[in-house]
């Protein structure tokens, strides 16, 4: 079946305990992102790579970093977590170019930070 | 940068038409719509190109005006299964960065 995985789903931890999210994807995509989801505020773009070893910023990406080491698998890494990173984080893939392409999402992490 | 949805709420009755509306201050090279439900991962609806056609799905369509920079997305007779909040998303040429707005929750109700 073709997914989206994202691990842990629910997760609560204390400010400044390292901690990552992974992601990965079974597709084949090149295109991979992390997004977080705050009421009110929508999906905001953390991170995204265009392909292996190629990552760039999105719009919100200060307390967080990701690598892509392989094609299928794209962690979401915060190195001191923060109160106000708690928040519903969802990982996503395409096909490039993302323009024409949909993105298909993981299930979401629910991250609780104390 | 964040585009601009209208309205944030809706509800409706089944059977009832909706007109949810996204606005960017940017030239759009396309428009991807999504609809999320409640604790679950957004799912696509549609893509709109710049330069495209309007496009449908079901009884859901889309449009996307270029010179304004704006997308709708019809909702005709609404169902039970249409409740949900919808989001678009905006992407410039050449960016590869989708932008998503912040969503319009969407209630239909018998």
């Amino acid at each position: 079946e073709a997914q989206v995985t994202q691990n842990p789903r629910y997760l609560i931890t204390v400010t400044g305990k390292k901690l990552t999210v992974t992601c990965s994807q079974n597709m084949n995509h090149e295109y991979m992102s992390w997004y977080r989801q705050d009421p009110g505020l929508g999906l905001r773009q953390i991170y995204y790579s265009m392909n292996v070893e190629v990552t760039d910023k999105g719009d919100v990406p200060e307390g967080y970093k990701v690598s892509r080491k392989e094609k299928r698998n794209f962690p979401l890494i915060l190195e001191s977590p923060s109160p106000n990173q708690t928040s519903l984080y969802f990982c996503a893939s395409s096909p490039p170019p993302s323009s024409y392409n949909e993105q298909f999402f993981g299930p979401g992490t629910r991250l609780t930070v104390l | 940068q964040q585009p601009v949805q209208s309205p944030q709420a809706v509800i409706l009755r089944e059977g009832e038409d909706a007109v949810i509306n996204c606005s960017s201050s940017k030239a759009l090279y396309s428009v991807h719509w999504y609809r999320q439900k409640h604790g679950e991962a957004p799912v696509f609806l549609m893509i709109l190109l710049k330069g495209g056609e309007q496009k449908g799905h079901e009884k859901i369509s889309a449009s996307f005006n270029e010179k304004k920079q704006q997308s709708s997305l019809y909702l005709t007779a609404s169902q039970l299964s249409y409740s949900g909040t919808y989001f678009c998303g905006t992407e410039m040429r050449n960016t590869d960065k989708l932008i998503f707005g912040t969503g319009t929750r969407l209630q239909v109700f018998p």
